[in-house]
């Protein structure tokens, strides 16, 4: 299975502060058909997990635009541009290129 | 609106069986893949299986292989996990979600608890 490794695991932020997370995985998320299956769900406490971006870069609808996501390959980061009290929480990455799908080990995100 | 709504977890004892279930609606049921996960009290996330929009295409991890299998329901736009022998690591909140890849929309989850 692809492993997918976060960093940092845990990050303190300022808020109106900018914050990124780096996912790394074990082997190339470029899947066939030219698309690479890298994304960023947040699970806020108490929730279930919510998709932010999908294919690496394309925000779901609804999501705030200081979110963003970039990378290619291997190496893939979520930005917060300015990070808002609610943002707190658990950012996970998962590549869906290589099934099983598999999932970073989270980055909890707190004030 | 695409809305899960997962039900079945219950507290059992290891080695007991149990089903649970995932109804869909919001969206043509039959026309999407769909994913179950698993999460561990205070940890992170297990993708366990998928299920083709027909039923035909399968696909397990290794850690639920030969004991869950995952079904569905077109008709009645409903999901399903069966799991056997189940064993206290299984403990755990219990999410399906639209598509194989991308995950765009989750349940809000339902928990199995196995415990002697």
């Amino acid at each position: 299975d692809v492993v997918m490794t976060q960093s940092p695991l845990s990050l303190p932020v300022t808020l109106g502060q900018p914050a990124s997370i780096s996912c790394r995985s074990s082997q190339s998320l470029v899947y066939s058909n030219g698309n690479t299956y890298l994304s960023w769900f947040q699970q806020r406490p108490g929730q279930s997990p919510r998709r932010l971006i999908y294919k690496v870069s394309n925000r779901d609808s609804g999501v705030p635009d200081r979110f963003s996501g970039s990378g290619s390959g291997t190496d893939f980061t979520l930005k917060i541009s300015r990070v808002e009290a609610e943002d707190v929480g658990v950012y996970y990455c998962m590549q869906g290129t290589h099934l099983p799908g598999t999932f970073g080990q989270g980055t909890k995100v707190e004030i | 609106q695409v809305q899960l709504v997962e039900s079945g977890g219950a507290l059992v004892t290891p080695g007991e069986s149990l089903r649970l279930s995932c109804a869909a609606s919001g969206f043509t049921f039959s026309d999407f893949y769909m994913t179950w996960i698993r999460q561990a009290p205070g940890k992170g996330l297990e993708w366990l299986s998928y299920i083709s929009g027909s039923g035909s295409d399968v696909f397990y991890a290794d850690s639920v292989k030969g004991r869950f299998s995952i079904s569905r329901d077109n008709a009645k736009n409903a999901l399903y996990l069966q799991m056997n022998s189940l064993r206290v690591e299984d403990t755990a909140l219990y999410y399906c979600a639209r598509t194989a890849r991308e995950l765009d929309s989750w349940g809000q989850g339902t928990l199995l608890t196995v415990s002697s």
